[in-house]
């Protein structure tokens, strides 16, 4: 089955720098990568994701990269604010399109803090 | 914004005792998902849910648990008979005919003693 392995577990960076956090599957069956967002006694917030057909997507100050080839995919966010401070989780699944949605497998999680 | 709502948000039983997590995912969503996630841990996929009935689930989803749609707008999740490792976070999420996204709830924190 699918196996996703997220890098780094913590991240600390100053305000205004840039995060990157790196996620790598093991099914090249996945076509679907999400990035969810969570904040302390929060559920995980959709914030992006990207299809397999994309190399990179990006939304203001968010953007994800992803390398089918070598089986890996990144988040990157510009110029970090300390409410960008949260877990971020990395998922893959293979979405059969007009089935069922796949499960999402998730990374273990990066948590981001930014110091201001 | 529509949003997935959960009910309880805690909720604490004793082991062996029967728990009922409710679920109001977006209304328009066709995709109905539980996931857990232990403290300090990854979230794991349970089950997926579509059509009234099972998709798929995940080895953690045995014979205690189950999953049912009793109207139109609510989606549970039942543990008959509650483990100690029952204890996580538990998560309900749904996406539309499109799979343009799973919207996960705030979740129920479940506390088995």
């Amino acid at each position: 089955g699918e196996n996703v392995e997220q890098h780094p577990s913590t991240l600390s960076v100053q305000e205004g720098d840039s995060a990157v956090i790196k996620c790598t599957y093991s099914d090249s069956a996945s076509n679907y990568f999400p990035w969810y967002k969570q904040e302390l006694g929060k559920g995980p917030q959709l914030i992006i994701d990207i299809r397999s057909n994309v190399g990179e997507k990006k939304d203001q100050r968010i953007a994800v990269t992803l390398n089918k080839t070598a089986k890996h995919f990144s988040l990157h966010i510009t110029e970090t604010q300390p409410e960008d401070s949260a877990v971020y989780f990395c998922a893959a699944c293979n979405v059969n399109y007009g089935g069922s949605q796949g499960n999402l497998i998730f990374g273990k999680g990066t948590k981001l803090s930014v110091k201001p | 914004e529509p949003e997935v709502t959960q009910t309880p948000s805690h909720q604490v039983t004793q082991m062996g005792q029967e728990v009922i997590l409710r679920c109001v995912p977006i209304s328009n969503h066709l995709y109905f998902y539980w996931y857990r996630q232990i403290l300090g841990q990854k979230v794991e996929f349970l089950v997926s849910f579509y059509n009234n009935e099972i998709s798929e689930k995940s080895e953690i989803f045995d014979d205690q648990f189950s999953v049912e749609r009793p109207d139109g707008s609510n989606f549970t999740l039942k543990i008959r008979s509650t483990k100690l490792e029952d204890s996580a976070m538990y998560f309900c999420a749904s996406s539309d005919w499109d799979q343009s996204g799973q919207y996960f709830g705030p979740g129920t924190r479940l506390t088995v003693t």
